[in-house]
């Protein structure tokens, strides 16, 4: 594909409920990583993915967030028992190498909503 | 116009002028730093990079200036144009570290 895609791009959940966030980055990218902009704010860090292996998550909030790649291509952020403070725009980013200085190519986001 | 850091989140210039964008970063250790441009509904857009070596570093319309003693980041755009109304984000991090550190952001507006 063109570029960094993810689904859905708006997302309104009920406090309790659990969503899944997707992300398909650029084909072939090792690196993948997730991030949580709340409004007015920058992105911050949340986890980094090398291929399928979860190398960092020292950002994820909670235990209620979780995320997988696991066939090193697509990747899953799975927020559980959603809460208020969950809202937040979610982004993924792909790099074709493993450094952390290799340019990141970033996807739209999704915008949570937590009603 | 020249916005300070992060006490600024807002700069308005008129279309033509130059634009200077500053950061004061945070952590002595960082030796790679990136601007990033994000408009409304869409993701960040790496604009330039520089690394600690450097001191100075220019692309199209865009200067980045690195100061290591006071920790301070500038981005200059020339001939600011309407295209280039959004909001910047300076970046930060380490070789060996695995994500990057935004700062909070600056939003450019464009005057006609």
């Amino acid at each position: 594909g063109a570029g960094v895609s993810q689904s859905p791009r708006y997302k309104v959940a009920k406090r309790g409920q659990d969503v899944a966030l997707r992300c398909d980055p650029i084909s072939g990218h090792v690196s993948l990583f997730w991030y949580q902009q709340a409004l007015g704010q920058g992105p911050e860090f949340l986890t980094y993915f090398q291929n399928e292996a979860q190398l960092d998550k020292s950002g994820l909030p909670s235990d209620r967030f979780f995320a997988e790649r696991p066939e090193g291509s697509v990747s899953t952020l799975k927020i559980q028992r959603t809460q208020q403070e969950d809202s937040a725009v979610y982004l993924c980013a792909s790099s074709q190498e493993w450094s952390v200085v290799d340019e990141q190519y970033f996807g739209p986001g999704t915008r949570l909503t937590v009603t | 116009g020249e916005s300070v850091g992060l006490h600024l989140p807002t700069l308005s210039v008129q279309e033509g002028d130059n634009s200077i964008i500053n950061c004061a970063y945070s952590n002595s250790a960082s030796d790679y730093f990136i601007w990033y441009k994000q408009e409304s509904g869409k993701g960040p857009q790496f604009i330039i990079d520089i690394r600690s070596n450097m001191d100075k570093r220019q692309g199209q319309r865009v200067t980045v200036l690195l100061n290591k003693t006071v920790k301070h980041l500038s981005l200059q755009i020339a001939a600011t144009q309407p295209g280039d109304s959004a909001v910047y984000f300076c970046a930060e991090t380490f070789q060996g570290a695995q994500k990057l550190v935004f700062g909070q952001g600056t939003r450019l507006t464009i005057n006609p």
